[in-house]
């Protein structure tokens, strides 16, 4: 089966880092294309990064510079490394398989709160 | 504001058939392959079609995708209570060199 488990979110001051992880289970992470995809609350679905089977990685203007995605073979782990965090930032954030043309698979999501 | 237009709602009643679109451009949906989620309340999204009207495994045939020109639209027939969830459409951007998602529509069964 399946499974995509995110961790590490939770209440962080503006300015501050975390560093997201996904755990997979049930297919070989670096066989797909990965990705982030956030949502504040309330509001709709944003890509925030990509990391392709070669270890490419791609990222949206809005967040270049600031987010890392990385992922860890040995572990069949995936990562989001979040740095100089602002109020904007405050979403949850979902793990996500590509398989073909589309976002195949979905973790629950973890929740990440910027706020003093 | 997203690149991908949606109309913020839609509704119709249990039963009776719905179409949600997805308006974008030359550089994004006239270009690109097309895919729809469903996210009900709380919980992740899930795929509902992928490239442009394909459906995977588990997803009913009230469930159609289509693609004309820079429009993508999703139809929803035999609605059901449990239908009841935002959609969205995602596509890739050439100029923004990004993936995009439509803004999203709530579906309401009435």
């Amino acid at each position: 089966e399946v499974q995509l488990v995110e961790s590490g979110g939770g209440l962080v001051q503006p300015g501050g880092s975390l560093r997201l992880s996904c755990a997979a289970s049930g297919f070989t992470l670096s066989s797909h294309d990965m990705h982030w995809v956030r949502q504040a609350p309330g509001k709709g679905l944003e890509w925030v990064s990509s990391i392709d089977t070669s270890g490419n990685t791609y990222y949206p203007a809005s967040v270049k510079g600031r987010f890392t995605i990385s992922r860890e073979n040995a572990k069949n782990s995936l990562y989001l490394q979040i740095n100089s965090l602002r109020a904007g930032d405050t979403a949850v954030y979902y793990c996500v398989r590509v398989q073909g043309n589309a976002f195949d698979f979905w973790g629950q999501g973890t929740m990440v709160i910027v706020s003093s | 504001q997203s690149v991908l237009t949606q109309p913020p709602s839609a509704s119709a009643a249990p039963g009776q058939k719905v179409t949600i679109s997805c308006s974008g451009s030359s550089s994004n949906i006239g270009s690109y392959y097309v895919s729809w989620y469903q996210q009900l309340p709380r919980t992740a999204p899930k795929l509902l079609i992928y490239e442009n009207n394909k459906r995977p495994s588990g997803i009913p045939d009230r469930f159609s995708g289509s693609k004309s020109g820079a429009s993508a639209t999703l139809g929803i027939t035999g609605l059901q209570t449990g239908d009841e969830a935002a959609y969205y459409c995602l596509t890739w951007d050439s100029s923004l060199s990004a993936l995009v998602f439509g803004g999203g529509t709530m579906l309401t069964v009435l």
